[in-house]
């Protein structure tokens, strides 16, 4: 059962431009979700979070969305930068105990 | 601050062959640990994870095993590796937000 999925396996933005990536779960019982970025033959590094008592977390260039309702959550980069382009990976947590991952989603920002 | 060390690198190993993969944390008590694997082009997969010394939860069945020897030390093991355990193994501890090791890449031949 993926309780975490980013239907997207891939996307593709200009340089300077907005990157949106999407994760939908289906535990209704997550109450933290996090995002990740992976460069080939390395491990994830954390990028912004958001806790379910939220609906938006910012940091930069990045922006994190939470909509309850549609269980549903966004990853805003702007403006996406070569250097952005990564796997992407959304994760879900309750109580900040076990982690479950997305997919991922490879983002590439063309110069 | 809190670092994490994970080794070897890289592995190649013969079918049939042992595995033991370390990790240990530093700079925190009593994190939550975890074992992941990306195998080629997909997601990451949850294989152990661990609350606590001797505290182990499987999440998938496999030929796999992890233990908890110390607070801050994780291991995953096999007897016995399968082509099909060839991947990208990451260690990773959370409190709040999880932190990843820099990952082994181990082929099975």
């Amino acid at each position: 059962d993926q309780q975490v999925k980013q239907n997207s396996p891939s996307l593709s933005v200009q340089e300077g431009r907005i990157s949106i990536l999407n994760c939908d779960y289906t535990n209704s019982m997550f109450d933290y979700f996090l995002w990740y970025k992976k460069y080939p033959a390395e491990g994830p590094t954390f990028l912004i979070s958001i806790s379910s008592i939220k609906d938006k977390n910012e940091d930069g260039r990045f922006t994190v969305f939470l909509n309850k309702s549609a269980k549903h959550l966004s990853l805003h980069i702007v403006p996406s930068q070569p250097g952005d382009s990564a796997v992407y990976f959304c994760a879900a947590t309750r109580s900040f105990s076990r982690l479950t991952f997305g997919e991922g989603t490879q983002l590439t920002v063309n110069p | 601050s809190q670092t994490i060390h994970q080794w070897p690198a890289t592995l190649v190993q013969p079918v049939g062959s042992p595995l033991s993969l370390e990790c240990t944390v530093e700079g925190t008590s009593n994190p939550n640990l975890y074992w992941y694997r990306q195998a080629a082009g997909r997601g990451l997969q949850l294989l152990f994870y661990s609350v606590g010394i001797g505290q182990i939860s499987s999440e998938v069945p496999q030929n796999l095993s992890a233990s908890r020897p110390q607070d801050r030390q994780f291991i995953l093991s096999s007897k016995k590796l399968l082509l099909s355990d060839s991947g990208f193994y990451l260690c990773a501890w959370s409190v709040h937000e999880a932190f990843f090791g820099q990952g082994t890449r181990l082929t099975v031949v």
